[in-house]
């Protein structure tokens, strides 16, 4: 199974900073097979990025998604009010579908 | 428009039977492979099955393996979650999700969610 290790656990921005979220995994992820997520309190996960650095429909452009291998990173750009939340990646290069631990971006 | 609907999460003894069901609706439901994940009480998700479209193969989380088994009705457009040998550990929020399609097996779409508490 993969382990997925997301830094910083929390993170505390100021709305327009630039935020820079980190998953690494425990092996390389084929074919960049790596996702990312928001999750807002009470809410179900919403896909943002897609196979590392696809923008998934209607996400705005301030997300992007880098990196291959075992090392990926989540930046958004210009933090929104609407973006503070938890974010989780998600490998699906392998059978076992694993989540990280999410990092939590709050106000500063 | 995409709709799941997840039901049946309820109160259950430890060691009890539960079955949760997700109702699919807006896309070919046979095209798609699914999955469930769940979210324990103020902690992140966890990726438990995955069912591929023809229902021929089934993987499971290594938590549940052997105790839950994934399934579907493509007939019903209805997507299953029998979970057998509960523990206190099982309680969570469980998740129907679709998965994106051409073979990415992350999710596009998710149910509301239907919680299972495994409480005496």
């Amino acid at each position: 199974e993969i382990v997925l290790t997301q830094s910083p656990a929390t993170l505390s921005l100021s709305p327009g900073e630039r935020a820079t979220l980190s998953c690494r995994a425990s092996q390389s992820v084929s074919s960049s097979s790596l996702a990312w997520y928001q999750q807002r309190p009470g809410q179900a996960p919403r896909l943002l990025i897609y196979d590392a650095s696809s923008r998934a429909t209607g996400i705005p452009d301030r997300f992007s998604g880098s990196g291959s291998g075992t090392d990926f990173t989540l930046t958004i750009s210009r933090v929104e009010p609407e973006d503070f939340a938890v974010y989780y990646c998600q490998q699906y290069g392998y059978s076992r579908y694993t989540f990280g631990g999410g990092t939590k971006v709050e106000i500063k | 428009e995409v709709h799941l609907l997840e039901s049946g999460g309820d109160l259950v003894q430890p060691g009890g039977p539960l079955r949760v069901s997700c109702a699919v609706s807006g896309f070919t439901f046979s095209n798609f492979a699914m999955s469930w994940v769940r979210q324990a009480p103020g902690k992140g998700l966890e990726w438990v099955s995955h069912v591929p479209g023809n229902g021929i193969y089934t993987y499971y989380a290594g938590s549940v393996k052997g105790r839950f088994t994934i399934s579907r009705d493509n007939s019903k457009n209805t997507l299953y979650l029998q979970m057998d040998s509960l523990t206190a550990e099982d309680t969570a929020v469980y998740y129907c999700a679709k998965t994106l399609g051409n073979s990415k097996y992350c999710y596009d779409y998710w149910g509301q969610g239907t919680l299972v508490t495994v409480s005496s």
